[in-house]
This record gives C-alpha cells, sequence and structure tokens, in this order.
C-alpha cells in the first residue's frame, strides 16, 4: 500500500510568508507526527496526534508554528512570518497507535528554504 | 538537553568490515530503542528495534546490543557493504509516552 505522503517535496519562500505542509498518513494509522530535521542535526519533534485526543505540542518551538489533523487522517502543519532559522526539513511519521512498539513510518520530508 | 548522545557523527568502514554506532541516555524512564537509516532525501526507515529485557538482538547483518546498567545501546553491522552507506539514528521513548527522542545521527561511509 501507500506510504506516508508528503507535499510539497520542496519550498522556497521570501521571509515573512506563511508556509503550510502537508502530510497524508498511511490508512488505518491512528497516531501522526511531525518533526523538524536541520543540517547535521538529529531530529526535533515538533507535536504528535492520536485519534481524537487532544494533540501534544509540547515540541513546538514558538507560536508561530501551529497543526492541524482533520477527520484523523491529512495534516498540515502551519509556519506563519517564517524565519530564516526555519529552514529545514520537516518530516511527517504514522503508526498504528502512538505507543512504541507500533514503528513510525516515516515520509520523505518537506525541504523548505527560507531566503 | 540531548535526551539520546550518539557517536560517532560520521564513520568510514572498509567493505566487510564491522561498523559500531553507539547510544546512551539518562532517563530510565526509556523502554524501548529503535534505529533508524535514513537515505539523502528520503525518510528515516526503521532498520532494527530492542526493548530492555533482552541485551542483544539480531536481524541479518544487524545486530543491537543493549546494557541497561550503563545505560548504553550500540548498533552493530557486519559484513558492512557499501549499500549500507547511509545516516543512522538511534532513538528512544518511553512505552507510555508520546515522543521519541533521537540521536543526532551517524553518517556512515562505507569504501568498496
Amino acid at each position: 500500500g501507500a506510504g506516508v505522503s508528503q507535499s510539497p517535496s520542496n519550498k522556497v519562500t521570501e521571509k515573512g510568508k506563511d508556509v503550510e505542509l502537508r502530510c497524508d498518513p498511511i490508512s488505518g494509522h491512528t497516531a501522526l507526527y511531525w518533526y523538524r530535521q536541520s543540517l547535521g542535526q538529529g531530529l526535533e519533534f515538533l507535536i504528535y496526534f492520536q485519534g481524537n485526543s487532544a494533540p501534544d505540542k509540547s515540541g513546538l518551538p514558538s507560536d508561530r508554528f501551529s497543526a492541524e489533523r482533520t477527520g484523523g487522517s491529512v495534516s498540515t502543519l502551519t509556519i506563519q512570518r517564517t524565519q530564516q532559522e526555519d529552514s529545514a526539513v520537516y518530516l511527517c511519521a504514522s503508526s498504528l497507535a502512538g505507543k512504541g512498539l507500533q514503528p513510525q513510518h516515516f515520509g520523505d520530508g518537506t525541504r523548505l528554504s527560507i531566503l | 538537553q540531548q535526551q539520546v548522545k550518539q557517536s560517532p557523527q560520521s564513520l568510514i568502514v572498509q567493505k566487510g568490515g564491522i561498523s559500531i554506532i553507539n547510544c546512551a541516555y539518562e532517563n530510565t524512564a526509556f523502554d524501548y530503542f529503535p534505529w533508524y537509516q535514513q537515505f539523502p532525501g528520503k525518510g528515516p526507515a526503521l532498520l532494527i528495534a530492542i526493548r530492555p529485557d533482552v541485551s542483544e538482538k539480531k536481524e541479518g547483518r544487524f545486530t543491537i546490543s543493549f546494557n541497561k546498567s550503563a545505560k548504553q545501546f550500540s548498533l552493530h553491522i557486519m559484513d558492512s557493504q557499501p549499500g549500507d552507506s547511509a545516516t543512522y539514528f538511534c532513538a528512544a521513548t518511553p512505552w507510555t509516552g508520546n515522543q521519541f527522542y533521537f540521536g543526532t545521527g551517524t553518517s556512515l561511509t562505507v569504501i568498496p
């Protein structure tokens, strides 16, 4: 079946603009994660959705970052008033359930470049 | 504060050699330790994972060694191949938690 799909694969925008990144998880996966991967760094947790529960937003770096998950499926990560330090690869992952023994399946990411 | 510390940052190994990547953690609540493999332009893919009730897990050429008392775990790639050249991430999570904490990654290059 289809894996996790992210769009766009690349995004270049000017500082100060808003951007929306999209994630289509694997069908039936109730858990969805967003991570940020900066050059030479590990994966930085941003936000986690599990079913209809309130999302864990503890990793969002500032109030310019927000995310939604509609209908328990597609998720959108929005960055407002982008800054150059927001340049990174944004990865989405989904799993059958939000517990450790369920492996996370990652998309190929959106490479965001802020000019 | 880095919850999971990974070393080395980069590693060069001859074809057929053994690649060893180490990770350490402090949080004793962690009880699931996966390793991910990432090729350029791709997302990480789960390679192998271990829980602390065993000291070693082997899948093909890949082995995780786990030392609970030292709070360390490592990935061994036996008979390393050029196709293994990728970035490897260790991670840890508490079974009851939501977050996975990732190491900073190791760039492995296997020379033919």
